[in-house]
């Protein structure tokens, strides 16, 4: 069965203080790996697919790479309107079905 | 990507009713799901709508409790049935891309009293 953690649950920042979000997966062939953004009562908004170790990609302040194992999402001087739920999802080989994590929570402060 | 929009955004119902949620894509697009969040939680899919043919349902959730309808391309309906305050959550449809990307609604927030 598939597994998504992601950690830690919940991260607070101090403006322009860069951290990293984790998320580990055991997946049977993995297909891709995805990043959503989520505001408060609105739906997951897409910022990347991952689909081999070794990948990165970049977004304004955001990037994400991929090992056999994890991910993360690293947020480089974020800024309070990258407060936000940041979910982790894989997508297997074999079907559609995407399996999400439980999402890490990002607070910054100005 | 896809512009997707949901009906309604979000309701209060009555224990015991039904309630149906619209969801419309501004593309034609093969592959539809619907997911539930219940408060605090991630998502789960609750089933794929597929055109011309019936659901196909994740284990746990039944087409007697959640009836799907997936008329065309752009379009596909859920009905949350004889609801319970356990049905509180926000319910999401998304799309498939060609890229195996899945694009997501805004939501419908539900609250069952």
């Amino acid at each position: 069965e598939d597994q998504v953690t992601q950690s830690p649950e919940a991260l607070r920042l101090q403006e322009g203080e860069s951290s990293s979000l984790n998320c580990s997966y055991t997946v049977s062939g993995l297909r891709g790996l995805f990043w959503y953004r989520q505001d408060p009562g609105k739906g997951p908004e897409f910022l990347f697919t991952l689909y081999s170790a070794g990948e990165e990609k970049e977004k304004e302040r955001l990037k994400a790479t991929l090992t056999k194992k994890e991910s993360f999402l690293h947020i480089t001087a974020p800024k309070p309107e990258d407060s936000a739920t940041y979910l982790c999802a894989v997508h297997r080989s074999n079907d559609y079905k995407l399996s999400f994590g439980a999402g890490t929570t990002v607070t910054v402060r100005a | 990507s896809a512009v997707i929009s949901q009906k309604p955004s979000r309701d209060i119902c009555q224990r015991g009713t039904s309630l149906t949620i619209q969801c419309q894509v501004d593309s034609q697009v093969t592959m539809m799901f619907w997911y539930r969040q219940q408060p605090g939680q991630s998502l789960t899919l609750i089933a794929t709508a597929n055109q011309g043919s019936e659901a196909t349902y994740e284990s746990g959730f039944v087409i007697d409790k959640f009836p799907i309808s997936r008329p065309n391309l752009t379009f596909s309906t859920l009905t949350v049935s004889n609801m319970s305050p356990e049905d509180s959550s926000i319910y999401l449809c998304s799309v498939g891309s060609s890229a195996n990307e899945q694009f997501f609604g805004p939501g419908t927030r539900l609250t069952v009293l």
